[in-house]
């Protein structure tokens, strides 16, 4: 089982929707949460970073976490075309960063 | 540009042949971090330094890589005797860690796509 578990898509919606991302994990001991973007062929955008749990928002995005599920959900409102990309959760403890494998969205107009 | 830079940005070798990739981290970045990437998986964590000691090795590290990073600033990704398994987008971050006992946001490169034929 890998430690930390995304379904890899892809995710179509029509634009203006909201979109929800998620992903779950097996070590306790993370205590860091972050959402990347990664456009194709780009290396990984940070959107959103998050220390233990909670909620998060900025402009259209909300991160939340949740410690006691093992659960992390990425949250797009209104949602456009220039958003279809896949998205990456990170999260790890003192040291380096674990990824899920990235779900791939497609917003449509 | 003030953010992570990688050179270069595509390498095609043959296999047999040894390659090196350099990242340049944000200036007041003291950790750097080296992933590898494949189509439609994650990065995989491979190493990384804070300052000038490099403090964690992936088991996917085989003996054919090897990473540096002289004086804490640059630093070079070398892989010896390339394999077509290889074949990976090398991706480069950093970050500002006030210590050993944190973490923090991870700044990426845009990577390096190696192509081993």
């Amino acid at each position: 089982q890998k430690e930390v578990e995304q379904d890899p898509g892809p995710l179509s919606v029509p634009e203006g929707a909201i979109v929800s991302l998620n992903c779950t994990y097996s070590n306790s001991a993370f205590q860091y949460f972050m959402w990347y973007r990664q456009y194709s062929r780009k290396g990984p955008e940070l959107l959103m970073y998050t220390y233990s749990s909670g909620n998060k928002e900025d402009g259209r995005f909300t991160a939340q976490v949740d410690k006691s599920s093992k659960y992390i959900s990425l949250f797009i409102r209104d949602s456009q075309p220039s958003d279809s990309a896949t998205y990456l959760c990170a999260m790890g403890g003192f040291q380096k960063l674990v990824f899920g494998t990235g779900t791939r969205l497609l917003v449509s107009p | 540009d003030t953010g992570v830079s990688q050179d270069p940005r595509h390498k095609i070798t043959k296999r047999g042949q040894n390659v090196t990739f350099r990242c340049d981290p944000i200036s007041e970045h003291n950790r750097l971090y080296w992933y590898r990437q494949t189509l439609g998986q994650g990065p995989e964590f491979l190493t990384y330094f804070q300052n000038e000691a490099q403090l964690e090795k992936s088991r996917l590290l085989s003996d054919r890589f090897s990473a540096e990073r002289p004086k804490g600033s640059f630093s070079t990704l070398e892989i010896q005797r390339t394999e077509q398994g290889d074949s990976a987008m090398y991706l480069c971050a950093s970050s500002l860690a006030a210590g050993v006992r944190t973490n923090e946001k991870l700044f990426f490169g845009s990577g390096t796509q190696l192509s081993v034929l």
